[in-house]
């Protein structure tokens, strides 16, 4: 079955650079998002279309998507960046969520 | 503005039939640019997709809760529903209602519901 793989934690200090992965076979041939979860929250669209930002998601947001990974990256982390991140795809006309990734920043 | 609020019953009794709506404004769910989803996430756990409706009536489900699951638009009270049945206490989880328009991303989120399954 298709399952998209995330670390379960990444931790940044402010001002540094995040990367947060997001793994399958050939993942690169379809497009991923990324939503970005602050606890008691709802979920909030940051990279759409592998690397395509919403309206009003700041530019240290951005995304890449080659080979078999996905990647969310947050240039210049700030501790408003700190939640739970999750990739999402699809695949045989299912919907699929990576397990989520926990950023810290400290 | 685009909102989405869910809304039905916090507690359900396992074996029962789980039933919830999104009211939606500032957008019509007829709109043939749109489709509309639930999401499901269970406490301290990750996001579980369960299935989406476009305006077209067309649907897709999440395989594992296919047998169980009826999603609905209403466009008369510009709403979308979901019917859940034969819940068990795995079904206990914050659904969230979303909407998209291209390519199954979702643009915009409901606050999402706690639904709990107990007797």
């Amino acid at each position: 079955s298709y399952e998209l793989t995330q670390p379960p934690s990444v931790s940044v200090s402010p001002g540094q650079t995040a990367r947060i992965t997001c793994s399958e076979y050939k993942l690169g041939s379809k497009y991923v998002s990324w939503y970005q979860q602050r606890p008691g929250q709802s979920p909030l669209l940051v990279i759409f279309e592998d690397n395509k930002r919403p309206p009003g998601i700041p530019e240290r947001f951005s995304g890449s998507n080659s080979g078999n990974t996905a990647t969310l990256t947050i240039s210049g982390t700030q501790t408003m960046d700190e939640a739970d991140y999750f990739c999402q795809s699809w695949d045989s006309d299912t919907v699929i969520f990576g397990g989520g990734t926990k950023l810290t920043v400290l | 503005q685009l909102q989405l609020q869910e809304s039905g019953p916090g507690l359900v009794k396992p074996s029962e039939t789980l039933s919830l709506t999104c009211s939606v404004s500032g957008r019509s769910v007829g709109s043939t640019s749109d489709y509309w989803a639930w999401i499901r996430q269970s406490p301290g756990k990750g996001l579980e997709w369960i299935g989406t409706v476009y305006s077209r009536a067309s649907t897709y489900f999440n395989p594992s809760l296919k047998s169980r699951l009826t999603v609905s638009l209403d466009t008369s009270k510009n709403q979308f529903s979901l019917s859940l049945n034969s819940v068990t206490a795995a079904d206990t989880a914050v659904y969230f209602c979303a909407m998209g328009t291209a390519n199954n991303v979702f643009d915009f989120w409901g606050q999402g519901t706690l639904v709990t399954v107990a007797s």
